[in-house]
């Protein structure tokens, strides 16, 4: 079964809405999450990282001011999108994965995110 | 970034063939792994070769590592309809082991 849930799967909304999307690890303690944004027939773009207790590290060219990450327990990251536009659109994807070397990433379902 | 460069970029097949996909990098790296995507959904993980292993085995995936020439296949024998769907690979860096760079995918259509 999944060991990471991701909700909503699916979001249509309004030009400037806010929209939160939830990542949680369901039978381990994730310390680190990944966000990852995927457009059309392409491959995952990492967005940022998100670590329990501390701020998130978020890659070259993210706004961390539009792309709000918050991980306050060990099995719950949230990405929220702030004032979304057209332009925010895109399949967004989270991961988790077990403390130690060489484990792999466990991704949730995604969200499709349609602003109109 | 993308580091991984993979090919074909699409690859159409019969059920019962094999299907091979490649995948190259550029830095040193901690391990590489293939993961799987059917489309709209979120990504399986298939696989997992650490950088001192060659070659790995799990049911019908082969998965070969070479780091001199900095590649990996991925071999899928006897392939059946329900293989059809993007295949990724993305390798955990040795500076970053846990952060995943992903390559830009193989679209598998096996035709039943």
């Amino acid at each position: 079964g999944a060991v990471v849930s991701q909700h909503p799967s699916r979001v249509i909304c309004k030009s400037g809405t806010s929209v939160k999307i939830e990542c949680r690890s369901l039978d381990f303690q994730a310390t680190t999450m990944f966000w990852y944004r995927q457009f059309p027939k392409q491959s995952l773009m990492l967005m940022a990282t998100s670590n329990e207790g501390s701020k998130a590290t978020y890659e070259q060219g993210v706004e961390k001011d539009k792309f709000l990450i918050n991980h306050a327990s060990l099995t719950l990251s949230t990405l929220t999108v702030t004032s979304a536009h057209p332009e925010d659109s895109s399949f967004y994807i989270c991961s988790a994965t077990r403390t130690g070397n060489n484990q792999p990433q466990h991704f949730g379902d995604g969200t499709r995110l349609s602003i109109l | 970034s993308q580091q991984g460069e993979e090919d074909p970029q699409a690859l159409s097949i019969q059920e019962g063939e094999n299907a091979t996909m490649n995948c190259s990098y550029k830095t040193s790296i901690n391990n590489l792994q293939w993961y799987r995507q059917n489309s709209g959904r979120g990504l399986v993980h298939l696989i997992l070769i650490r950088s001192n292993e060659r070659e790995k085995h799990s049911g019908r995936l082969r998965v070969t590592l070479d780091t001199s020439k900095k590649s990996s296949s991925l071999l899928i024998t006897a392939s059946r309809a329900a293989d059809t769907a993007s295949y990724f690979c993305a390798t955990a860096d040795s500076g970053s082991a846990r952060q995943l760079t992903f390559g830009s995918g193989t679209q598998l259509t096996v035709l039943p």
